[in-house]
């Protein structure tokens, strides 16, 4: 079955705690991205990944970090997580690139930072 | 960066009711437009795409979107919502290699 895994679902840290999401698809696709959802401001881009060791920023980069050392992971680390990064976020893959791929989304992480 | 604009923020309706929403996007170029939904407590899911060709596209569960060009616009129709179409709708325009997503709209159906 195709899937995108992310890992916690839920994790509840402290602010300057050392944090990854883990992210790992199935599919072989090349292109991987992070994204956070946060009420009335829709889905932002954190990170984007079109192929191994090839990464870009998003909109909202800033405190995050991400690595593609091998094509079906994507983890996003948080090096010192402040209160204004708990938010919902979403790995996502697309076969081809956004250009003429639909995503596919995994389940997402809930993060609260305290 | 490019903009993607959401006319309505919530919207509330009952059954059997006629659904719009709209989408603005603010590039002159090339685009992909997508509308994406997001059901309570899961990750958001394709609705409907479009690439090239027929601007009236159909999606899955009833619902279809119409691009005009002229007017930056990829607005969402279902002439008859149920029940379980409650969820957030996003539209997202593909740009470059980028995605940009609007803010989403809440839509409400009442039984």
């Amino acid at each position: 079955e195709a899937q995108v895994t992310q890992n916690p679902r839920y994790l509840i840290t402290v602010t300057g705690k050392k944090l990854t999401v883990t992210c790992s698809q199935n599919m072989n696709h090349e292109y991987m991205s992070w994204y956070r959802q946060d009420p009335g401001l829709g889905l932002r881009q954190i990170y984007y990944s079109m192929n191994v060791e090839v990464t870009d920023k998003g909109d909202v980069p800033e405190g995050y970090k991400v690595s593609r050392k091998e094509k079906r992971n994507f983890p996003l680390i948080l090096e010192s997580p402040s209160p204004n990064q708990t938010s919902l976020y979403f790995c996502a893959t697309a076969g081809q690139g956004v250009d003429n791929s639909p995503l596919h989304f995994g389940n997402g992480t809930r993060l609260t930072v305290t | 960066a490019q903009s993607v604009s959401q006319h309505n923020h919530h919207v509330i309706l009952s059954e059997a009711a006629s659904l719009e929403l709209g989408c603005n996007y603010s590039y002159g170029g090339t685009v992909n437009l997508f509308w994406y939904v997001q059901y309570p407590g899961q990750h958001l899911q394709l609705l409907l795409k479009y690439f090239s060709g027929d601007p009236l596209v159909k999606g899955i569960k009833g619902f279809e979107a119409e691009f005009i060009k002229s007017k930056f616009s990829f607005n969402l129709r279902k002439p008859s919502v149920q029940w379980s179409d409650t969820a957030e709708y996003f539209c997202a325009v593909s740009y470059d290699y980028k995605l940009s997503f609007g803010a989403g709209t809440t839509v409400t159906v009442r039984a």
